[in-house]
């Protein structure tokens, strides 16, 4: 199993420019994430995608939009990359264990975006 | 506000000895809470889930306390390796809720 694959890996955008970045998981998890990760700040979640067909704002949804494709694919576009969208974004995926809640999240490898 | 408190200086332990960090919050109401570890360039990794009416719990090395009075959890390594240099990070979840938020996490190094 591969887990939680993102591409690209890297990307250099100049400000304006859009692009999608993407996420898979083959461990038949429900629920998706998209967090951006920035020095000081933490993890901070974007968009979530609770099963599929949902998908919900989270803390720093502006300037994002989400697709949840099918069961394994959520990808994450941004329509006019600005500067200050410069970061470290991870997807992650999880299910939700017997009895509810407490789910655990598994990660992706990252993807590192610079917008000049 | 709601807030998640960990250290931001590194912990520099040496091998062999106890690491303890520290997760404080205000303004929750953590369902249970969760420790990760994450690498540079890495994404986070699950460690330890501890559930609101449970004072502690154990995995290998690792133990966790969750202290809902003093909302505080603590998260111990005993006898620490350089390979648990890392960054660890904390995260709740609140009752009712779904998402996990997540501290900004603290750097252990430990020395040989």
């Amino acid at each position: 199993n591969a887990g939680v694959t993102q591409t690209p890996k890297f990307q250099v955008l100049k400000t304006g420019q859009s692009m999608t970045l993407q996420c898979a998981q083959d461990m038949n998890h429900n629920s998706m994430y998209w967090y951006r990760q920035d020095p000081g700040m933490g993890l901070r979640l974007i968009y979530y995608s609770a099963s599929e067909g949902t998908t919900d704002k989270g803390e720093v949804p502006n300037g994002y939009n989400v697709s949840r494709l099918n069961k394994r694919e959520f990808s994450l576009r941004l329509e006019s990359a600005a500067p200050s969208q410069t970061s470290v974004y991870f997807c992650a995926s999880s299910t939700r264990r017997r009895g509810g809640g407490q789910e655990t999240q598994y990660f992706g490898p990252g993807t590192r975006l610079l917008v000049l | 506000s709601q807030k998640i408190e960990q250290n931001s200086e590194a912990l520099n332990i040496q091998e062999g000895k106890t690491a303890t960090l520290t997760c404080n919050y205000t303004n929750y109401s953590p369902a249970y809470l969760q420790w990760y570890r994450q690498d540079p360039g890495r994404g986070p990794v699950f460690l330890l889930l501890i559930r609101e009416n449970e004072k502690e719990k154990r995995k290998e090395r690792l133990k966790v306390t969750f202290d809902t009075t003093l909302k505080q959890s603590l998260f111990h390594i005993t006898a620490s390796q350089p390979a648990d240099s890392a960054t660890y990070l904390c995260a709740l979840v609140s009752a009712g809720y779904s998402t996990l938020t997540f501290g900004k996490g603290t750097m252990l190094l430990v020395s040989p």
